[in-house]
C-alpha cells in the first residue's frame, strides 16, 4: 500500500497567496483528517470527513482556510490569503471504517511544510 | 469531555535506561488508546495500541496497559536506543461517536550513547 500521500512537501511562498496542499488517503479508507502542527501549539486537528463529508471543522482557524473532499481519494486545505502565522507542518491522515474491526487507527502522511514569509 | 494528557518533556536518557512516559485520559465511555511515535521529519506513526480495560499493547520493546482504574495508559521501555529517540504522543479515539481521535501534547525523547 502507498500510504497517505501529500503534496507539496515543501511550499515556501510571500503573505497574501494562496495555497493549496493535497493529500490522497488509503484506499478504503472512509475518514480524513487534517492536522497542524507547530512548536508553540503542537498538533491541532483542523477538520475532518467522513465518507466525503465534513463533519467537524471546528479546529479551523478562519475564514481564510477551506478544506474539500470532492471524491474519496482526494482532499484539499486551501489557505487563501496565507499570512506568516499559518507557517506549520500540516498534515493529512487517514483511517478505517468503523466496521473494519480496525477503527481508531490514523495513518499520517509525510506533512506538508508550509513557509509563508 | 475526552482529553489525554501526558508528561511534559523534553525527557533525556543514556541508552539502556529505562523509559516511562505517563499518559492519563478523560473519556466517557470505553475509548480506545494509542501511543503514536513521531520520527524527525515524518509524520505520526502508531507504535502500538490497546481497546478495553486491561489490555497490553506492545511493539519493538515498548508496552502500555490499559488502566481503567487510574484512567491511564503509561508507555515503558526496559532497555531504550539511540533509535528511539522521537516526540511520543499519547491518544484516544471515539469511534462509537462518529470517528474523533484526542492527542496529547507529545514528549520528546532524546537517547544518548
Amino acid at each position: 500500500d502507498a500510504g497517505v500521500i501529500q503534496s507539496p512537501r515543501h511550499e515556501v511562498t510571500e503573505m497574501g497567496q494562496e495555497v493549496t496542499l493535497r493529500c490522497k488517503p488509503i484506499s478504503g479508507h472512509n475518514s480524513l483528517f487534517w492536522y497542524r502542527q507547530t512548536m508553540m501549539r503542537g498538533l491541532e486537528l483542523l477538520i475532518y470527513f467522513n465518507n466525503n463529508v465534513p463533519i467537524d471543522d471546528s479546529g479551523m482557524p478562519e475564514d481564510r482556510f477551506s478544506a474539500k473532499m470532492p471524491n474519496a481519494s482526494f482532499s484539499t486545505l486551501k489557505i487563501q490569503p496565507s499570512e506568516p502565522r499559518d507557517s506549520a507542518v500540516y498534515f493529512c491522515a487517514s483511517s478505517f471504517p468503523r466496521t473494519s474491526g480496525r477503527p481508531g487507527e490514523l495513518f499520517f502522511g509525510e506533512g506538508s511544510r508550509l513557509t509563508v514569509l | 469531555g475526552n482529553s489525554v494528557t501526558q508528561m511534559e518533556g523534553p525527557v533525556t536518557l543514556s541508552e539502556e535506561a529505562f523509559l516511562t512516559i505517563n499518559c492519563t485520559y478523560t473519556a466517557t465511555g470505553y475509548p480506545s488508546l494509542f501511543w503514536y511515535v513521531q520520527y524527525p521529519g515524518e509524520g505520526l506513526q502508531l507504535l502500538l495500541k490497546a481497546t478495553k480495560a486491561d489490555d497490553k499493547g506492545s511493539n519493538k520493546g515498548f508496552e502500555a496497559t490499559y488502566r481503567k482504574e487510574t484512567t491511564s495508559f503509561h508507555l515503558e521501555k526496559g532497555s531504550v536506543q539511540v533509535s528511539d529517540s522521537a516526540v511520543y504522543f499519547c491518544a484516544l479515539s471515539r469511534t462509537n461517536t462518529g470517528n474523533q481521535f484526542y492527542f496529547g501534547t507529545g514528549t520528546s525523547l532524546t537517547v544518548i550513547p
